[in-house]
């Protein structure tokens, strides 16, 4: 089964700065998936990449297939993109099933 | 726009009772997923349907069953509630004939209490 880690945990940002959230996953894959999911519970999907980079807005997602690796940037945060941003990746042996990392939560001071 | 409904926002229910909740799609979507998701475990599957009458076991059946009669709609069904399936449950919806090519689309999440 695909393992699945986030970095950091909890992050706090002013208004303005550049972030940066990390997944790191332990078996190669054909495509990883990040996510945002605000308070109250409803969860967005943001990108879904193979290879390279996508770029939406203000986000950025880029990906590192022989390091097993995604980055999430944000440029020019705002207290709006404040919410858990979470990666998933396939977890092996299905075409259904996801493994979701623990999640990012990101907080965003004016 | 994309768009998967689920029946309640909030639920409180209690102990050896039978739960249903309900969540229905309006984009054909072949697959559709029942999530938990509790503090410190992310999300976990419990249960999907990837055509109307076919399910299977996710990571976490145990205590669950669910139902698809039609395509728009799945069912997640606590036989008898515990204390334990306290939980956000959160439904998603995807197109494709693969669960993992293609973004899922999540409802709102139901916040149930079992008491």
């Amino acid at each position: 089964k695909n393992e699945v880690e986030q970095s950091p945990q909890n992050l706090t940002a002013q208004e303005g700065e550049f972030i940066t959230i990390n997944c790191s996953y332990s078996v190669g894959i054909s495509a990883l998936h990040w996510l945002q999911q605000h308070p109250g519970g409803g969860i967005v999907s943001l990108f879904m990449l193979s290879s390279g980079k996508k770029k939406h807005g203000r986000l950025i997602a880029t990906i590192n297939i022989q390091e097993k690796h995604s980055s999430l940037h944000i440029t020019a945060s705002h207290p709006r993109d404040s919410a858990v941003y979470i990666c998933a990746v396939p977890s092996g042996g299905s075409n259904y099933k996801l493994t979701f990392g623990k999640g990012t939560l990101l907080t965003v001071n004016p | 726009d994309v768009k998967v409904t689920q029946s309640s926002r909030y639920l409180v229910k209690r102990t050896g009772e039978k739960v249903f909740l309900e969540c229905v799609q309006d984009m054909d979507h072949e697959n559709m997923f029942w999530y938990r998701q509790d503090p410190g475990l992310g999300l976990r599957l419990i249960y999907f349907s990837y055509d109307v009458k076919m399910k299977e076991k996710g990571d976490i059946p145990e205590g669950y069953s669910v139902s698809r009669e039609k395509k728009e709609r799945f069912s997640l069904i606590l036989e008898s509630a515990s204390t334990n399936q306290t939980s956000m449950y959160l439904c998603a919806s995807s197109w494709g004939s693969s669960g993992l090519d293609q973004p899922q689309h999540f409802g709102d999440g139901t916040r149930l209490s079992i008491l």
